[in-house]
């Protein structure tokens, strides 16, 4: 199973970009990563996916090195509503098993 | 809103009381997903059905735990002989069948279920 690790917490001030790294070292060749984001009492959020490269949408962005061993979700300019978890997670190789790990806790302050 | 319902959103019973959650994913979804979550923790992976199928159980879903998703629509979460242990937030969420096993697709969430026993 691919196991991924990230920061515990992170702080920022709004109107700063945000960047997030998971590492991801024993990835499977073909497995894609997901990141998703939850608010205190809600169900997690897709934000993200991606595999290989870079990817963007209207909320993030996700760099992927050729390696593959790690990710980094870039938040642009970010505001107090963007407090959140912030889980990286790792598609099962073969089963549709998806692990979350503890998260990175990001506080925006003003 | 056409997004994944759950019901009830707070559930408080006694020790050893059976409980028993709903969930209703979006009509298309032909995959649904249990989770619990405790206080700070991430979601922990219980139990994936593909239309009515079981396919995946984790050894987190104990004897007292059963899962149903009769006819491929809404799915059930019972409980029985509740302990404390078994207080935390519940989630049910769905998606869209997808061709790769290696790329579950976009999971939606729905808001929860949260079980408090005393």
């Amino acid at each position: 199973l691919a196991k991924t690790t990230q920061p515990i917490s992170m702080d920022s001030y709004e109107g700063q970009e945000v960047n997030i790294t998971c590492s991801h070292n024993n990835i499977a060749t073909n497995d894609y990563i997901t990141w998703y984001q939850q608010f205190p009492s809600q169900g997690p959020r897709f934000i993200i996916q991606g595999y290989k490269t870079k990817v963007t949408n209207e909320v993030a962005s996700l760099f992927i090195p050729a390696d593959r061993k790690s990710s980094t979700l870039s938040l642009p300019r970010v505001s107090l509503s963007d407090t959140a978890v912030y889980y990286c997670l790792v598609a099962i190789t073969g089963g549709f098993k998806t692990i979350f790990g503890a998260g990175t806790r990001l506080f925006v302050k003003a | 809103d056409t997004g994944v319902s759950q019901d009830p959103r707070h559930k408080i019973t006694k020790r050893g009381q059976n409980v028993t959650f709903r969930c209703d994913p979006i009509s298309e979804h032909n995959r649904l997903y249990w989770y619990r979550q405790t206080l700070g923790q991430g979601p922990e992976f219980l139990t994936y059905f593909q239309n009515e199928a079981q396919l995946e159980k984790s050894r987190l879903l104990s004897d007292r735990f059963s899962a149903e998703r009769p006819k491929g629509s809404f799915s059930t979460l019972e409980i029985q002989r509740t302990e404390q242990g078994d207080s935390a937030m519940y989630l049910c969420a769905s998606s869209s069948h997808t061709w790769d096993s290696h790329n579950t697709g976009e999971l939606f969430f729905g808001e929860g279920s949260r079980l408090t026993v005393l």
